[in-house]
Order: structure tokens, then sequence, then C-alpha cells
């Protein structure tokens, strides 16, 4: 099965700089790729998400870049705020449709 | 519209004993999904559905965990009997439909704790 991992374990940064968290897939039909986020003690939601076809997507201060050759994928944070503060996510899917999260990144924003 | 909704939120058992999780998916979603979340990880998918069928079980304990969704709508799932390393917040998530991206969303998930 698929097999995501997640670097690093936690982050800490400066109110206004930038995150960077990064994922690796196994399985090279994996297809699509979303990052959730879960503050403590609440449900994930989708943050942002990328397709197999596409190298890049933004939102804000949300970026996301894939490199399917080398099966990696990584979630960029621009500007970082206090309520950036959580535990991101990624995940990855396969053909199989079943969605393989990584273990988690946890980001504190210190003002 | 309303979100996925999960009950109990929290539920304490000794070990070997049995509990049972029930999930009500956003109205119209065809796929609804189990997960399991131990304190400190990711998400894992125990089973999902496609309106009443099972699409994916291979990661479900079969011994001990059984999931059903009968009329295509609510789910149930089942752990007889309990184990210690069953402590862990179960989530329940729908989608719409089964394909690649098309978003899941969770519900607020039930916290188990086995003594």
């Amino acid at each position: 099965g698929e097999n995501v991992e997640q670097h690093p374990s936690t982050l800490s940064v400066q109110e206004g700089d930038s995150a960077v968290i990064k994922c690796t897939y196994s399985d090279s039909a994996s297809n699509y790729f979303p990052w959730y986020k879960q503050e403590l003690g609440k449900r994930p939601q989708l943050i942002i998400d990328i397709r197999s076809n596409v190298g890049e997507k933004k939102d804000q201060r949300i970026a996301v870049t894939l490199n399917k050759t080398a099966k990696h994928f990584s979630l960029h944070i621009t500007e970082t705020q206090p309520e950036d503060s959580a535990v991101y996510f990624c995940a990855s899917r396969s053909n199989d449709y079943k969605l393989s999260f990584g273990a988690g990144t946890t980001v504190t924003v210190r003002a | 519209e309303a979100g996925v909704a999960q009950s109990p939120r929290y539920k304490i058992i000794e070990k070997r004993q049995s509990v049972a999780f029930w999930c009500n998916p956003i109205s119209g979603h065809a796929t609804l999904y189990w997960y399991q979340q131990i304190l400190g990880q990711g998400p894992k998918l125990l089973i999902q559905f496609q309106n009443n069928g099972v699409v994916d079980d291979s990661q479900l304990p079969k011994d001990r965990f059984s999931a059903e969704r009968l009329k295509g709508v609510d789910s149930t799932l089942k752990i007889q009997p309990a184990k210690l390393e069953d402590s862990a917040v179960y989530l329940c998530a729908s989608s719409q439909q089964l394909e690649a991206g098309v978003e899941q969303y969770f519900g607020p998930g039930t916290r188990l704790t086995v003594t």
C-alpha cells in the first residue's frame, strides 16, 4: 500500500516568516494530494489540494508544489500568523481510492 | 449545509467491553469513510463505503471491528471486544463521490479510551 512520510514532525517559526512542510509518497500511481489542518481537539479541515497533472497551486498565503518524478510534494505558508499554529497533515490518494496520511507536523508560530 | 455528525463525542470503556459509534454524513454524500487516529499520528483509513457497499476494508481488524451502512446514509462502527490499543479518536468523513479530487469532510470524532 501507499506510504507517506512527512517532515519535519515539529516546526517553530517567528510570526511573519515562512513555513515549509515536505512529504514523500511511494505509489507512482497516486494522483491527488490534499493538505489538512487540524487544530487541537478539532476535526481535520482541507486547506489546499493538488492533482497530479498540476505542478503548483496557490491560495493566498498557502501554496503547494508537486514533483511527480521525485514523488514528493510540499506545503508553503508565507507571512505566518498565530492562527496558523496547528497540526498539518499531508495525504496521498492512489488508484485504489484510499487516502493515506502522513504523521503530521505541529506548527507553532511565535509572536 | 450541515456537517458530518458523530456520536458519542467521548466514550470510556474497559477492555473486553463492546462499543459502537454512529455517523451521519452530509446529505447527498455517497461515500463514507471511517478513520482511526491514534494520538500523535495521522488518520488511518479503516473502511470506506460507496452508498451501502464496501469499497475497501483491508485495514479493518475484522476479528473485532465491524461496520455497516445499511441504507446508504448513516453508518455504525463497532468494536467487540475492545483492547487497550484501540484507544484513539474515530473520525467519520464523507464526500460526494469516490473520485480523486473530491473533498472529504470530517466529523468531530469520537474519542475512545479503553482502560
